[in-house]
């Protein structure tokens, strides 16, 4: 079946626009999760959704992000007012669930490179 | 909270010979997952390999094996058999168990290249 997809798969903005970025999660997946990768770094953690609503957001920098997935499938991350400090990779995941503890395998997507000017 | 670190930005091996990763964690948890990922050039995060801490056997998946230490808080990649494959960037992650939804921590990463 498809994997995790995500557009655009590349997304040139100037320094104050929106953006957009879009996740695409395996069916039936209802764990979601969003990270942000810097140049030469590991990703880092910003929202996990459990269905549609966010049940960690303690990664987001700033409320200049935010991200919804309001049919539990879908996701998308949103940007305003971009800064050249938010140039980076976004990747986003999805997995089975976690129920008990119970591990589930994080399955990726190819992520947004994101480039503010 | 929990830190993840790699001291190692890059490595190189010949092909066929073997290579060790280095990633030392840091946790007051008892009950957790640890990781090897795997980035290729095409950013696509591939899962290698993983490692639940209350199992004291290392884990290993055909070429690839961990030295899991709990005490030392250190786990290891060993990548047998090198093969040209195998370059791409690899990352080291925790995962707690409970209580926070699965989301990983990841380290800085290792380059890894494998010359022919």
């Amino acid at each position: 079946g498809a994997g995790v997809s995500q557009t655009p798969s590349n997304k040139v903005t100037e320094k104050g626009k929106y953006v957009e970025l879009r996740c695409d999660p395996i069916s039936g997946h209802t764990a979601l999760y969003w990270y942000r990768q810097s140049l030469g770094q590991g990703p880092e953690f910003l929202i996990y959704f459990q269905g549609t609503g966010a049940a960690d957001d303690s990664g987001l920098p700033n409320d200049r992000f935010f991200a919804v997935r309001p049919e539990g499938s879908v996701s998308t991350l949103k940007i305003q007012r971009t800064e050249r400090g938010d140039s980076a990779v976004y990747l986003c995941a999805s997995s089975p669930g976690l129920a008990g503890g119970v591990y589930n395998e994080q399955f990726f997507g190819p992520g947004t490179r994101l480039t503010v000017l | 909270a929990q830190t993840v670190t790699q001291s190692q930005p890059e490595m190189s091996v010949q092909e066929a010979e073997t290579v060790t990763l280095s990633c030392t964690y840091d946790t007051s948890e008892n009950n957790y997952y640890l990781f090897w990922y795997k980035q290729p050039p095409s950013r696509q995060m591939i899962l290698v390999i993983r490692q639940e801490a209350y199992k004291q056997q290392n884990a290993t998946e055909n070429r690839f094996s961990v030295n899991f230490q709990k005490a030392a808080k250190s786990f290891s990649l060993k990548i047998s058999d090198s093969q040209l494959g195998d370059t791409a960037m690899y990352f080291c992650a925790f995962m707690r168990l409970y209580n926070q939804g699965g989301k990983l921590i990841f380290g800085q990463g290792t380059e890894l290249s494998v010359k022919p």
